[in-house]
């Protein structure tokens, strides 16, 4: 099994729905992250947590919240999606240290129509 | 503020040369430096990093990365390359700890075809 799985894996949507995308890890990290990732930009942050009460605004947080409801289980929401939030969209763990590897996800791919 | 350059967003190669893919990074100390590669369809893997040591890192499937210091660079290299490795290649920085928040900073990518 995965150590790092990511619900849904495609998502399509509207202009002003809610959606939320889910992230599980079975890795036993304490550090969690989503990432968006557009064609050209690279990987960008937009939320990581550092554990169950740490919650840190990344990058591109605008337009974006999460919610850490376990060591294991990161959410993030889209309160209103809107046509640019189509992207793809990684979670990534990492383990305290000094070392800053993160093990990412599968990615879900979400288009906002 | 930390960020990674790399120049070339398309390379193409045929099987069997060899691979150089370049990296440039903006760190005001000892950076920790990745390789990330992303296959169709498929998520961010590992293929090596550098946090101190030896300059010279080997990595899965054969990459290797050589950190230059002078050069602020951390160029990913393969003598031969096989079809599989098509995909795209990252670069990232990773901040030492200060206590602040420390994050990843990734390139924009660089896509590699392989010509048969």
């Amino acid at each position: 099994d995965a150590d790092v799985t990511q619900t849904p894996r495609n998502r399509i949507t509207k202009t002003g729905k809610r959606i939320m995308l889910e992230c599980s890890q079975t890795k036993g990290h304490d550090r969690m992250y989503w990432y968006r990732q557009d064609p050209g930009l690279g990987l960008r942050l937009i939320y990581y947590s550092f554990d169950v009460k740490d919650i840190n605004k990344g990058e591109i947080s605008d337009g974006y919240s999460v919610s850490r409801q376990a060591q294991a289980k990161f959410s993030l929401s889209l309160e209103s999606a809107i046509p640019n939030q189509t992207a793809l969209y990684f979670c990534a763990t990492s383990e305290p240290g000094r070392t800053d590897t993160q093990y990412f996800g599968p990615g879900t791919r979400l288009t906002v129509l | 503020a930390q960020s990674v350059t790399q120049p070339d967003i398309h390379i193409t190669v045929s099987e069997g040369a060899s691979l150089e893919l370049r990296c440039n990074y903006s760190y005001g100390a000892t950076p920790y430096l990745f390789w990330y590669v992303q296959s169709p369809g498929q998520g961010l893997q590992l293929l090596l990093k550098y946090f101190s040591g030896d300059t010279l890192v080997q990595g899965i499937k054969g990459f290797e990365a050589e950190f230059k210091r002078s050069q602020s660079s951390f160029n990913l290299r393969k003598p031969s390359v096989h079809w599989s490795d098509a995909a795209e290649y990252f670069c990232a920085v990773g901040g030492i700890s200060s206590g602040s928040a420390r994050q990843l900073t990734f390139g924009s990518g660089t896509q590699l075809t392989v010509l048969p």
